[in-house]
């Protein structure tokens, strides 16, 4: 089945610092990822929609300059945590998208996710 | 906006039990459905994959059902096992969005 992997697994950073998150599809392509946070006991919620060679579409509510989101090929998107705070602390989770011909049967799969801790 | 729901937050049982999920969503006008476990502090395994014209999706002991027009599924856990424990997320593919639900923390008690 399809993988994809996330690093690092978990973070832990000072107040202030900038993290970097990469998102790898190891055996497709795939021209959509795209980056979910979860807080404890809560859903995921999607942060952003990641294609290829554009800009990132991000949710309402989510800073743009604060989570920068970088697709560059169509095996690797990352995501940038600038200026992180501990209230950034969360679990990150992306996923990337398989075409399959018709877009609505495609499926994501999901990387393992990226636990941040910011002290 | 689609709205998903599951009921009930938590639920511990004993091994060997069979047990049902809920997954109560708003706008009937979805793709697919999806049934996800989470282990703590892991990603995701997606376990079932509904798509809109179907009913309903087995895998081993699992089972997952849709009905659309009440905005509902279900996921049946036969003969539950200590491995199960796990929250068990579902997520509706909605206006080319995922939707998730809060979650169930499924516990089974050896």
């Amino acid at each position: 089945g399809a993988v994809v992997s996330q690093h690092p697994s978990w973070v832990i950073c000072k107040s202030g610092t900038s993290v970097k998150i990469e998102c790898r599809s190891l055996d497709f392509q795939a021209t959509t990822m795209f980056w979910y946070r979860q807080f404890p006991k809560q859903s995921l919620m999607l942060m952003a929609t990641s294609n290829e060679g554009s800009k990132a579409t991000y949710e309402q509510g989510v800073e743009k300059d604060k989570f920068l989101i970088n697709h560059a090929s169509l095996t690797l998107s990352t995501l940038t945590v600038t200026s992180a705070h501990p209230e950034d602390s969360s679990f990150y989770i992306c996923s990337a998208r398989r075409t399959s011909g018709s877009s609505r049967t495609d499926t994501q799969y999901f990387g393992p996710g990226t636990r941040l801790t910011v002290l | 906006k689609q709205e998903v729901t599951q009921i009930p937050a938590a639920l511990s049982v004993p091994e060997g039990e069979n047990l049902v999920l809920n997954c109560s969503f708003t706008d009937s006008a979805i793709y697919n459905l999806q049934w996800f476990r989470q282990d703590p502090g892991k990603g995701l395994t997606s376990l079932l994959l509904i798509q809109s014209s179907q009913r309903e999706q087995t895998s081993g002991r699992l089972n997952a059902s849709l009905d659309k027009s009440s905005g509902r599924s279900t996921l049946y856990i036969a003969a539950s096992q200590p491995g199960d424990s796990a929250t068990y997320l579902c997520a509706v593919d909605s206006n080319y969005q995922l939707i998730w639900g809060a979650g169930t923390k499924l516990i089974i008690k050896p």
